[in-house]
Protein backbone atom coordinates (compact mmCIF):
# COMPACT_ATOMS: atom_id res chain seq x y z
CA UNK A 1 0.00 0.00 0.00
CA UNK A 2 1.02 3.52 -0.42
CA UNK A 3 2.71 5.68 2.13
CA UNK A 4 1.22 8.85 0.85
CA UNK A 5 -2.30 10.09 0.32
CA UNK A 6 -3.15 12.90 -2.49
CA UNK A 7 -6.38 14.47 -3.54
CA UNK A 8 -7.49 12.57 -6.45
CA UNK A 9 -7.84 15.72 -8.81
CA UNK A 10 -6.73 19.67 -9.05
CA UNK A 11 -7.36 22.37 -11.27
CA UNK A 12 -4.74 25.23 -12.14
CA UNK A 13 -4.87 28.06 -14.37
CA UNK A 14 -2.00 28.55 -17.08
CA UNK A 15 0.54 30.74 -15.47
CA UNK A 16 -0.51 30.23 -12.13
CA UNK A 17 1.80 28.55 -9.24
CA UNK A 18 0.36 24.84 -9.22
CA UNK A 19 0.52 23.35 -5.45
CA UNK A 20 0.09 20.03 -5.19
CA UNK A 21 0.03 18.39 -1.20
CA UNK A 22 0.72 14.96 0.60
CA UNK A 23 0.22 13.53 3.43
CA UNK A 24 2.72 10.92 4.67
CA UNK A 25 2.35 10.67 8.13
CA UNK A 26 4.12 7.91 8.78
CA UNK A 27 7.35 8.51 7.31
CA UNK A 28 10.38 7.51 9.33
CA UNK A 29 13.34 9.18 9.07
CA UNK A 30 15.74 7.72 7.01
CA UNK A 31 12.87 7.86 4.02
CA UNK A 32 12.87 10.50 1.20
CA UNK A 33 9.65 11.96 -0.40
CA UNK A 34 9.76 11.69 -3.82
CA UNK A 35 8.21 13.56 -6.72
CA UNK A 36 7.52 11.51 -10.36
CA UNK A 37 4.75 12.99 -12.96
CA UNK A 38 3.29 10.50 -15.90
CA UNK A 39 1.65 12.57 -18.79
CA UNK A 40 -0.63 10.52 -20.62
CA UNK A 41 0.68 7.26 -21.98
CA UNK A 42 4.13 7.87 -21.32
CA UNK A 43 6.30 6.71 -18.47
CA UNK A 44 6.37 8.51 -15.37
CA UNK A 45 9.37 11.39 -15.22
CA UNK A 46 11.06 12.23 -12.42
CA UNK A 47 10.83 15.53 -10.67
CA UNK A 48 12.51 16.18 -7.48
CA UNK A 49 13.22 14.25 -4.09
CA UNK A 50 14.00 16.02 -0.55
CA UNK A 51 14.44 14.68 2.78
CA UNK A 52 14.05 17.51 5.05
CA UNK A 53 15.25 20.73 3.65
CA UNK A 54 13.48 22.04 1.14
CA UNK A 55 14.66 21.77 -2.52
CA UNK A 56 14.45 23.79 -5.43
CA UNK A 57 15.79 22.69 -9.03
CA UNK A 58 14.10 23.89 -12.86
CA UNK A 59 11.19 21.53 -12.65
CA UNK A 60 9.80 22.42 -9.36
CA UNK A 61 10.42 23.63 -5.86
CA UNK A 62 9.66 20.61 -2.89
CA UNK A 63 8.52 22.19 0.42
CA UNK A 64 8.43 19.68 3.74
CA UNK A 65 7.07 20.75 6.66
CA UNK A 66 9.48 20.38 9.91
CA UNK A 67 7.55 17.53 11.14
CA UNK A 68 7.90 15.65 8.05
CA UNK A 69 4.71 14.36 7.68
CA UNK A 70 3.24 16.55 4.40
CA UNK A 71 5.09 17.86 1.83
CA UNK A 72 3.91 20.37 -0.98
CA UNK A 73 4.92 20.29 -5.08
CA UNK A 74 4.86 23.65 -6.39
CA UNK A 75 5.18 24.43 -10.16
CA UNK A 76 5.99 27.66 -10.48
CA UNK A 77 4.58 28.68 -13.65
CA UNK A 78 2.04 25.73 -14.99
CA UNK A 79 1.96 25.28 -18.57
CA UNK A 80 -0.17 23.09 -20.50
CA UNK A 81 2.02 20.60 -20.71
CA UNK A 82 2.20 20.29 -16.89
CA UNK A 83 -1.28 18.28 -17.50
CA UNK A 84 -0.77 15.33 -15.72
CA UNK A 85 -0.49 12.77 -12.78
CA UNK A 86 1.78 13.76 -10.41
CA UNK A 87 2.60 10.78 -7.58
CA UNK A 88 4.36 11.58 -4.41
CA UNK A 89 5.75 8.38 -3.01
CA UNK A 90 7.89 7.91 0.11
CA UNK A 91 11.61 5.51 -0.50
CA UNK A 92 13.59 4.33 2.04
CA UNK A 93 17.87 6.01 1.51
CA UNK A 94 18.99 2.90 1.18
CA UNK A 95 17.86 1.78 -2.51
CA UNK A 96 18.66 -1.52 -2.44
CA UNK A 97 16.44 -2.85 -5.27
CA UNK A 98 13.39 -1.49 -3.38
CA UNK A 99 10.58 -1.01 -5.97
CA UNK A 100 8.70 2.35 -5.71
CA UNK A 101 5.03 1.97 -4.67
CA UNK A 102 3.11 4.34 -6.81
CA UNK A 103 -0.25 5.12 -5.34
CA UNK A 104 -3.46 6.92 -7.00
CA UNK A 105 -1.64 10.62 -7.47
CA UNK A 106 -3.41 13.45 -8.37
CA UNK A 107 -4.43 14.41 -11.70
CA UNK A 108 -3.75 17.90 -12.44
CA UNK A 109 -5.14 19.70 -15.11
CA UNK A 110 -3.73 23.11 -16.18
CA UNK A 111 -6.66 25.17 -17.85
CA UNK A 112 -5.75 28.25 -20.46
CA UNK B 1 21.01 13.22 -20.33
CA UNK B 2 19.28 10.27 -18.16
CA UNK B 3 18.18 7.50 -21.20
CA UNK B 4 15.76 4.38 -20.02
CA UNK B 5 14.72 3.01 -23.98
CA UNK B 6 11.97 0.52 -24.20
CA UNK B 7 12.23 -1.63 -27.74
CA UNK B 8 8.94 -1.03 -29.08
CA UNK B 9 5.78 1.91 -28.05
CA UNK B 10 2.85 -0.40 -29.02
CA UNK B 11 2.61 -4.06 -29.77
CA UNK B 12 0.17 -6.70 -30.51
CA UNK B 13 0.16 -9.75 -29.91
CA UNK B 14 -1.68 -13.29 -29.92
CA UNK B 15 -2.70 -15.31 -27.43
CA UNK B 16 0.14 -17.98 -26.37
CA UNK B 17 2.99 -16.60 -28.29
CA UNK B 18 5.69 -15.72 -26.71
CA UNK B 19 6.87 -11.98 -26.36
CA UNK B 20 10.11 -10.58 -25.92
CA UNK B 21 10.05 -6.74 -24.47
CA UNK B 22 13.50 -5.14 -24.27
CA UNK B 23 14.70 -2.16 -22.15
CA UNK B 24 17.90 -0.51 -22.71
CA UNK B 25 19.73 1.96 -20.13
CA UNK B 26 22.97 3.84 -20.87
CA UNK B 27 23.57 5.24 -16.89
CA UNK B 28 25.62 2.30 -16.36
CA UNK B 29 22.87 1.77 -13.84
CA UNK B 30 22.98 -1.79 -11.35
CA UNK B 31 19.32 -2.04 -10.59
CA UNK B 32 16.78 -2.61 -13.25
CA UNK B 33 12.91 -2.74 -12.50
CA UNK B 34 9.79 -4.15 -14.71
CA UNK B 35 6.47 -2.87 -13.43
CA UNK B 36 2.67 -3.09 -15.31
CA UNK B 37 0.73 -0.57 -15.09
CA UNK B 38 -3.34 -1.05 -15.07
CA UNK B 39 -6.22 1.68 -14.34
CA UNK B 40 -6.97 1.37 -10.63
CA UNK B 41 -4.02 -0.58 -9.42
CA UNK B 42 -1.37 1.54 -9.79
CA UNK B 43 2.23 -0.12 -10.74
CA UNK B 44 3.03 -3.29 -10.09
CA UNK B 45 6.32 -4.84 -9.65
CA UNK B 46 7.21 -7.69 -12.15
CA UNK B 47 10.50 -8.53 -11.50
CA UNK B 48 14.07 -6.62 -10.72
CA UNK B 49 17.26 -7.31 -11.35
CA UNK B 50 20.61 -5.47 -8.99
CA UNK B 51 23.20 -7.16 -11.28
CA UNK B 52 24.05 -9.29 -14.27
CA UNK B 53 22.39 -12.41 -14.21
CA UNK B 54 20.65 -11.60 -11.11
CA UNK B 55 17.15 -11.37 -10.79
CA UNK B 56 14.42 -11.06 -8.12
CA UNK B 57 10.93 -11.68 -8.19
CA UNK B 58 8.34 -8.71 -7.82
CA UNK B 59 5.16 -8.82 -6.84
CA UNK B 60 3.48 -10.27 -9.73
CA UNK B 61 6.13 -12.22 -11.40
CA UNK B 62 3.65 -15.19 -12.59
CA UNK B 63 3.33 -15.78 -16.22
CA UNK B 64 6.69 -13.90 -16.76
CA UNK B 65 10.79 -14.53 -17.27
CA UNK B 66 13.86 -11.96 -17.49
CA UNK B 67 17.11 -12.12 -18.40
CA UNK B 68 19.82 -9.72 -17.81
CA UNK B 69 22.90 -10.94 -19.79
CA UNK B 70 24.45 -7.46 -19.99
CA UNK B 71 24.18 -4.77 -17.57
CA UNK B 72 22.64 -2.10 -19.87
CA UNK B 73 20.05 -4.61 -21.11
CA UNK B 74 17.33 -6.16 -19.15
CA UNK B 75 14.52 -8.58 -20.56
CA UNK B 76 11.02 -9.35 -19.75
CA UNK B 77 9.68 -12.66 -21.44
CA UNK B 78 5.97 -13.53 -21.74
CA UNK B 79 6.24 -16.85 -22.40
CA UNK B 80 2.82 -17.78 -23.74
CA UNK B 81 0.17 -14.86 -23.57
CA UNK B 82 -2.79 -14.19 -22.21
CA UNK B 83 -5.50 -11.42 -22.27
CA UNK B 84 -5.21 -10.43 -18.90
CA UNK B 85 -1.41 -9.51 -19.59
CA UNK B 86 -3.06 -6.87 -21.91
CA UNK B 87 -1.28 -3.77 -19.73
CA UNK B 88 1.19 -0.81 -20.12
CA UNK B 89 4.85 -2.13 -19.28
CA UNK B 90 7.55 0.20 -17.77
CA UNK B 91 10.90 -0.49 -17.37
CA UNK B 92 12.84 1.57 -14.97
CA UNK B 93 16.62 2.00 -13.65
CA UNK B 94 18.72 2.95 -11.22
CA UNK B 95 22.25 2.82 -9.26
CA UNK B 96 22.27 0.91 -6.12
CA UNK B 97 22.56 2.60 -2.75
CA UNK B 98 21.95 5.77 -1.13
CA UNK B 99 18.39 8.08 -2.15
CA UNK B 100 18.85 6.61 -5.66
CA UNK B 101 16.11 8.25 -8.78
CA UNK B 102 14.43 5.38 -10.82
CA UNK B 103 14.74 6.42 -14.17
CA UNK B 104 11.23 5.07 -16.51
CA UNK B 105 11.51 4.13 -20.16
CA UNK B 106 8.46 5.88 -22.12
CA UNK B 107 6.58 2.22 -21.94
CA UNK B 108 5.15 -0.07 -24.04
CA UNK B 109 1.70 -0.83 -24.22
CA UNK B 110 0.66 -4.42 -24.93
CA UNK B 111 -2.34 -5.67 -26.54
CA UNK B 112 -3.40 -9.94 -26.60
CA UNK B 113 -5.90 -10.90 -28.51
Amino acid sequence: DAKTTQPPSMDCAEGRAANLPCNHSTISGNEYVYWYRQIHSQGPQYIIHGLKNNETNEMASLIITEDRKSSTLILPHATLRDTAVYYCIVQPSDNYGQNFVFGPGTRLSVLP
Amino acid sequence: DVKVTQSSRYLVKRTGEKVFLECVQDMDHENMFWYRQDPGLGLRLIYFSYDVKMKEKGDIPEGYSVSREKKERFSLILESASTNQTSMYLCASSFVGTQETQYFGPGTRLLVL
